[in-house]
């Protein structure tokens, strides 16, 4: 099974800052990775796919690169909404997996 | 608009069973696939299975194959988990989600979410 792990797993940031999070494969996926943002309470919300193409109607402020076995998550200038856990998810044999999450707060 | 209301969920002994559901609409049903994932206390998300548009094609995580079925009733627009011999570590919040795509890839849109609690 390919194992997705995330780095940082906590991170502190101030409004206005760029915040990166990063997603490790065990090993090589292409470009089959999604990004998603969950607020607590909620369900999670689709950012990011195939590592780099923006879900319609996320803002522009979001973006996503990489390929292989490494994968980014850029939020170019963080807003007071983006406060939330960020995962990462592979698709790999037809089965689903999501990375441990981020979570950003506010410092 | 598309929507995703789950159903089902509630407080069940070890060893028993439980059925979910997954009532959809705004969207062409028969077009896309649609998935589980749970979510336990506290924890990240975890996939539980897919069913494919055809409704032939399911995909289990290790975790849940052999106990849990997904299918899907087109005619009702719903797709179910039936949750078989059930242990303390099903706990969670489970998610039905539908795909980008007829299969399996990524999940777009989700529902709000039920509550599955097991314990003695």
């Amino acid at each position: 099974d390919i194992q997705l792990t995330q780095s940082p797993s906590f991170l502190s940031a101030s409004v206005g800052d760029r915040v990166t999070i990063t997603c490790r494969a065990s090993q090589g996926i292409g470009n089959s990775l999604a990004w998603y943002q969950q607020k607590p309470g909620k369900a999670p919300n689709l950012l990011i796919y195939d590592a780099s193409t923006l879900q319609s109607g996320v803002p522009s402020r979001f973006s996503g690169s990489g390929s292989g076995t490494e994968f980014t998550l850029a939020i170019s200038s963080l807003q007071p909404e983006d406060f939330a856990t960020y995962y990462c998810q592979q698709l790999h044999s037809y089965r689903l997996t999501f990375g441990g999450g981020t979570k950003v707060e506010i410092k | 608009q598309v929507q995703l209301v789950e159903s089902g969920g509630g407080v069940v002994q070890p060893g028993r069973s439980l059925r979910l559901s997954c009532a959809a609409s705004g969207f062409t049903f028969s077009s896309h696939g649609i998935h589980w994932v749970r979510q336990a206390p506290g924890k990240g998300l975890e996939w539980v299975a897919v069913i494919w548009y055809d409704e032939r094609n399911k995909y289990y995580a290790d975790s849940v194959k052999g106990r849990f079925t997904i299918s899907r009733d087109t005619s009702k627009n719903t797709v179910y988990l039936q949750m078989d011999r059930l242990i303390p570590e099903d706990t969670a919040v489970y998610y039905c989600a539908r795909d980008l795509y007829s299969t399996g890839w990524y999940c777009d849109n989700w529902g709000q979410g039920t509550r599955v609690t097991v314990s003695p």
